[in-house]
């Protein structure tokens, strides 16, 4: 069960450029995106989230876009910092029966910021 | 900022035992979770509770694994008979609402051997 997929299991970035994280999912009943920063030895951290009705979300350095069309998601980071560094999920809702949401993950994308 | 805490944070424990990962999840929040992360593959929901009962469980989430919220702060992850493959990363989330971001716990390294 891969309905949200992130392709790129790392990426490294030098520090004040920009770094695209990217994620695909398949099912279209996913109403509500999520990206979580997940550093060693600690829990994932809620950072941005985007509602399938927007296609651009920005806070500070983090703007998540979203393709509906394409069923892509991307997490852009400007400018990139050594502290940046961390595993990326992103994370899809999905409504059930029961009223409540479901949450799918994708595999995680390892960002490393070079000084 | 209130925080989700897990304990322990390690725990090792032999084939067959039984393992209660304990949570105690943000004071306000209404719904609760568990997930795990085996070494190298990605986040898998395994349960949520809700008005003290299961309301959504995964394919992972057997005969084997029961949740209790026993109190009015603690919500527990019990593994009956612990099997090699069950050594994994255990995180705990709460909400106080289901569509909103969930805050996870910073997890329990169960290690099985």
């Amino acid at each position: 069960d891969q309905q949200v997929k992130q392709n790129s299991p790392s990426l490294s970035v030098q520090e004040g450029r920009i770094s695209i994280l990217n994620c695909d999912y398949t099912n279209s009943m996913f109403d509500y995106f999520l990206w979580y920063k997940k550093y060693p030895a600690e829990g994932p951290t809620f950072l941005i989230s985007i509602s399938s009705i927007k296609d651009k979300n920005e806070d500070g350095r983090f703007t998540v876009f979203l393709n509906k069309s394409a069923k892509h998601l991307s997490l852009h980071i400007v400018p990139s910092q050594p502290g940046d560094s961390a595993v990326y999920f992103c994370a899809a809702l999905r409504p059930l029966t029961s009223g409540t949401y479901k949450y799918i993950f994708g595999t995680g994308t390892r960002l490393k910021v070079l000084a | 900022e209130p925080e989700v805490t897990q304990t322990p944070s390690h725990q090792v424990t032999q084939m067959g035992q039984e393992v209660i990962l304990r949570c105690v999840p943000i004071s306000n929040h209404l719904y609760f979770y568990w997930y795990r992360q085996i070494l190298g593959q990605k986040v898998e929901f395994l349960v949520s509770f809700y008005n003290n009962e299961i309301s959504e469980k995964s394919e992972i989430f057997d005969d084997q694994f029961s949740v209790e919220r026993p109190d009015g702060s603690n919500f527990t992850l019990k593994i009956r008979s612990t099997k090699l493959e069950d050594s994994a990363m255990y995180f705990c989330a709460s909400t106080y609402t289901s569509n909103q971001p969930q805050h996870f716990g910073d997890g329990t390294r169960l290690s099985i051997l």
